[in-house]
């Protein structure tokens, strides 16, 4: 596997279930990102962690829960979610995070479905 | 705080020929990046062309290229000779030298070529 991999790609859940997203990078990055994709809006930046450390927590509900094990490896915990939460779900890494330039690859994303 | 807009929801155009993408943002800062990103269906984002706000001459990378008016805070992308596998979603986007990794992004652009 090379880039960056999600699973599942398509998922749909109740809003009592709880589950998880995986991400899983193959750069040797050391940052790494979760986005949220809603149609017609902007990339909303959800989570970053660096070298494994939260760095940015962008005012996300509790009900999104992220997990970073080691640098190759990013969770999102899923649990209670509404109807509006139902959007693509992006995860990203880059080579670090600094002023300096890293550009960020992407995921294929999961789409979630919340009903 | 920083904005990006993408004045156009959907674009077409025929295959080989040109079409120009619009992005405009809004910024105090005299140093940053901006970029352009594609998003096929059901695939990964890609960067496409990036630009570093204090050179002057405008970025290209093959049949992409992009007219930087700074003074204006306009960033457009020019396809040329459009291909069948141009079409996607376009997104537009910002990011200051002085932040460690913040994208502000635009809504996106969704290109139709027409064979």
């Amino acid at each position: 596997e090379t880039g960056v991999t999600q699973t599942p790609r398509h998922l749909v859940m109740g809003m009592t279930n709880k589950k998880s997203l995986k991400c899983e990078q193959h750069l040797g990055h050391n940052a790494m990102y979760w986005y949220k994709q809603s149609a017609k809006k902007p990339l909303e930046l959800m989570f970053v962690y660096n070298f494994k450390e939260q760095t940015e927590n962008n005012s996300v509900p509790s009900r999104f829960s992220p997990e970073c094990p080691n640098s190759s490896h990013l969770f999102l915990h899923l649990h209670t979610l509404q109807p509006e939460d139902s959007a693509l779900y992006l995860c990203a890494s880059s080579q670090a995070t600094g002023t300096g330039y890293y550009e960020q690859y992407f995921g294929p994303g999961t789409r979630l479905t919340v009903t | 705080a920083q904005t990006v807009t993408q004045s156009q929801p959907e674009m077409s155009v025929q295959e080989a020929e040109t079409v120009t993408l619009s992005c405009t943002y809004d910024t105090s800062e005299s140093d940053y990046y901006l970029f352009w990103y594609k998003q096929p269906p059901s695939r990964q984002m890609i960067l496409v062309i990036r630009q570093e706000a204090y050179k002057q001459q405008n970025a290209t990378e093959n049949r992409f290229s992009v007219n930087f008016q700074k003074a204006a805070k306009s960033f457009s992308l020019k396809i040329s000779d459009s291909q069948l596998g141009d079409a996607a979603m376009y997104f537009c986007a910002y990011r200051s030298a002085y932040s460690n990794y913040q994208l502000i992004w635009g809504a996106g652009t969704k290109l139709i070529i027409k064979p």
